[in-house]
């Protein structure tokens, strides 16, 4: 079983649509949450971590995390074709443990 | 957060020859990791590169292949040897040390062996 899954995509909405990403965790211990945006040819930047059950919002995007269910989602509202790439979720067990990375989903926004 | 570059930013390497590749954060910074990401894959992670001790290199990754550098809380080194076609893929710098876990990436370095 892998650490962290996503859905691959690819994911494809219009413009000014709500983008839903996907990501669930295997280990229970797992503390952090972190959402990466990462163009084609660049490396991976921060969008938003997450560290507490619910939600918590920056901007047009809202991290959401259910630890019950072992399950870590990005929203992005009002989709821009700026917002084209591939996102990547990432886990860790706190500070200074190794980040699990998924597979990353490919995100296509549609003018 | 912590700004990183990296050097060289692509390179093209005769199979049998190593290439060194150097990392740089404009701050003291806790941990530093390298990763491997090849082509439409997420990332691999390498190892941590430990200031004044050994890296810890993750299953399927070796000393002898990866040789790894950390003489000061800013600065890192990783030595891909005795490349070969395999190798080629995009090798990232990352670190924490804000104060979070979250870890920051440099630009990578491409590296295509032939």
């Amino acid at each position: 079983q892998k650490e962290v899954e996503q859905n691959s995509g690819p994911l494809s909405v219009p413009e000014g649509a709500i983008a839903s990403l996907n990501c669930t965790y295997s280990d229970r211990g797992s503390q952090s949450f972190f959402w990466y945006r990462q163009y084609s040819g660049k490396s991976p930047e921060l969008i938003m971590s997450i560290y507490s059950n619910g939600d918590k919002e920056d901007g047009r995007f809202t991290a959401q995390l259910n630890k019950a269910s072992q399950y870590v989602s990005l929203l992005i509202r009002d989709s821009q074709p700026s917002d084209s790439a591939t996102y990547l979720c990432a886990v860790a067990r706190g500070t200074g443990n190794q980040f699990y990375f998924g597979t990353g989903t490919s995100l296509t926004v549609i003018p | 957060s912590a700004v990183i570059s990296q050097k060289p930013s692509r390179d093209i390497c005769q199979r049998g020859t190593s290439l060194t590749i150097q990392c740089q954060v404009d701050s003291q910074v806790t941990m530093m990791f390298w990763y491997r990401q090849q082509p439409g894959q997420s990332l691999t992670l390498i190892a941590t590169a430990n200031q004044g001790s050994e890296a810890t290199y993750e299953s399927g990754f070796v000393i002898d292949k990866f040789p790894i550098s950390r003489p000061n809380l800013t600065f890192s080194t990783l030595t891909v040897s005795n490349m070969s076609p395999e190798d080629s893929s995009i090798y990232l710098c990352s670190a924490t040390g804000d104060g979070t876990d979250t870890q920051y990436f440099g630009p990578g370095t491409r590296l295509t062996v032939l």
